[in-house]
């Protein structure tokens, strides 16, 4: 199984709502990725779990939570969004975060848009 | 820091054509690996192909090769024998052996097959 799955597929929510992205892996992996892709725009890195602890921040604001409950489950909960935030969350995994020939593997995506 | 550039923001081929898409990046490390990604209309990021710095033999697999060229910091990917679902966004991806499993990526090129 090479799989990463992503639910919800599409997320349509307030500024004052809270929800939540969910990301799961079977492939055993120990590092989990959060992305943030406008559109015809490469991926921007955001957050990195390396072993279900949080590694990188990439300076994100505090309006996206990152949380790792465990090795195969890595969720992005979403407060007080701006409409700027409206984007494709992307998640990813890979065997482990440093060394050796180590391919991120990517999900489908959640399109989220921001009213 | 290590920059990527993809310098072709969109390209059309011919079905049974072929196509090369250029890439080019710079950095002062000797080792680190270069990736293609292909991402399609329906999202979800795919590996088309990896380069290892320290290996001079082209990467290949299946009709897509790259022609790697280190001194020139030069990796781009041929498309052969073009078929309709090579349509996509493809993304070339830099990562340095040093630090994490941090991807650099370019600005995409879109690449249009016509029937």
């Amino acid at each position: 199984d090479t799989e990463v799955t992503q639910t919800p597929k599409h997320l349509v929510m307030g500024m004052t709502n809270k929800k939540s992205l969910k990301c799961e892996q079977h492939m055993g992996h120990r590092a989990m990725y959060w992305y943030k892709q406008k559109a015809k725009k490469p991926p921007e890195l955001m957050f990195v779990y390396s072993y279900e602890k949080l590694s990188i921040n990439e300076s994100v604001p505090s309006r996206f939570s990152p949380e790792c409950p465990n090795s195969s489950l890595l969720n992005l909960h979403l407060h007080a969004l701006q409409p700027e935030d409206s984007a494709l969350y992307l998640c990813a995994s890979s065997q482990v975060w440093a060394g050796g020939n180590n391919e991120q593997f990517f999900g489908p995506g959640t399109r989220l848009t921001v009213l | 820091a290590q920059t990527v550039t993809q310098s072709q923001p969109e390209m059309s081929v011919q079905e049974a054509e072929t196509v090369t898409l250029s890439c080019t990046y710079d950095t002062s490390e000797s080792d680190y690996y270069l990736f293609w990604y292909k991402q399609p209309p329906s999202r979800q990021m795919i590996l088309v192909i990896r380069q290892e710095a320290y290996k001079q033999q082209n990467a290949t697999e299946n009709r897509f090769s790259v022609n790697f060229q280190k001194a020139a910091k030069s990796f781009s990917l041929k498309i052969s024998d073009s078929q309709l679902g090579d349509a996509a966004m493809y993304f070339c991806a830099y990562r340095s052996l040093l630090g994490g499993n941090k991807l650099v990526f370019g600005a995409g090129t879109i690449l249009r097959v016509k029937s």
